[in-house]
């Protein structure tokens, strides 16, 4: 079992729909949680950075952590093509310094 | 401000050659990883050092890697005699923080041949 689960996809949104996407990990010791954004061929690009439990908004970006479950989620509301991405998920433990990846969700948002 | 700066940003190699990946992390990022990512895979951790010290290289293979983070200049990671399994995005990023949030270079895109 991989320490960090995501859904390849690729995932197919009208225009204007919210996305979730979402990874699930086995490790409870992770405290540290960020999602990025990779375009083809570009670097990943960090979107949110949440430490531990609880939720974090920023503009049409929505990072939820539920350590419970060992689940954690991004929504992004009124979605565009030019969302259109590979959307990472990463993790880290408290005292080490290596971030374990997702292997991405391919995102299609639809004109 | 600019970002974390690597490059070549493609280096082609000939088989047995050596290659020198070079990072500039962000200014005031003392921490800086390096990361492999192959087609259709997510990012895999190959090692994170501070300035003039390697913290944590258990992603890295023992033969044929290393890395370096001078007091001055960028990191540096050198793959010598490369393989064409060698072939892939390597890509760097740094932190003000041990373990806080990274930033990511464009990578450095490497073909062995």
């Amino acid at each position: 079992q991989k320490e960090v689960e995501q859904d390849p996809g690729p995932l197919s949104v009208p225009e204007g729909a919210i996305v979730s996407l979402n990874c699930t990990y086995s490790n409870s010791a992770f405290q540290y949680f960020m999602w990025y954004r990779q375009y083809s061929r570009k670097g990943p690009e960090l979107l949110m950075y949440t430490y531990s439990s609880g939720n974090k908004e920023d503009g049409r970006f929505t990072a939820q952590v539920d350590k419970s479950s060992k689940y954690i989620s991004l929504f992004i509301r009124d979605s565009q093509p030019s969302d259109s991405a590979t959307y990472l998920c990463a993790m880290s433990a408290e005292g080490t310094y290596k971030y374990i990846f997702g292997t991405g969700t391919r995102l299609k948002v639809l004109a | 401000n600019a970002g974390v700066m690597q490059n070549p940003r493609h280096l082609v190699r000939r088989r047995g050659q050596e290659a020198r990946l070079r990072c500039s992390p962000m200014k005031g990022h003392s921490h800086v990883y390096w990361y492999r990512q192959l087609p259709e895979e997510g990012l895999k951790f190959m090692v994170y050092l501070q300035k003039e010290n390697i913290i944590d290289e258990s992603g890295m293979p023992k033969e044929r890697f290393s890395a370096e983070f001078p007091k001055e200049g960028p990191s540096i990671l050198r793959i010598q005699q490369v393989v064409r399994g060698d072939s892939a995005a390597y890509f760097c990023a740094s932190s003000p923080l041990a373990g806080g949030e990274a930033f990511f270079g464009q990578g450095t895109r490497l073909t062995v041949v």
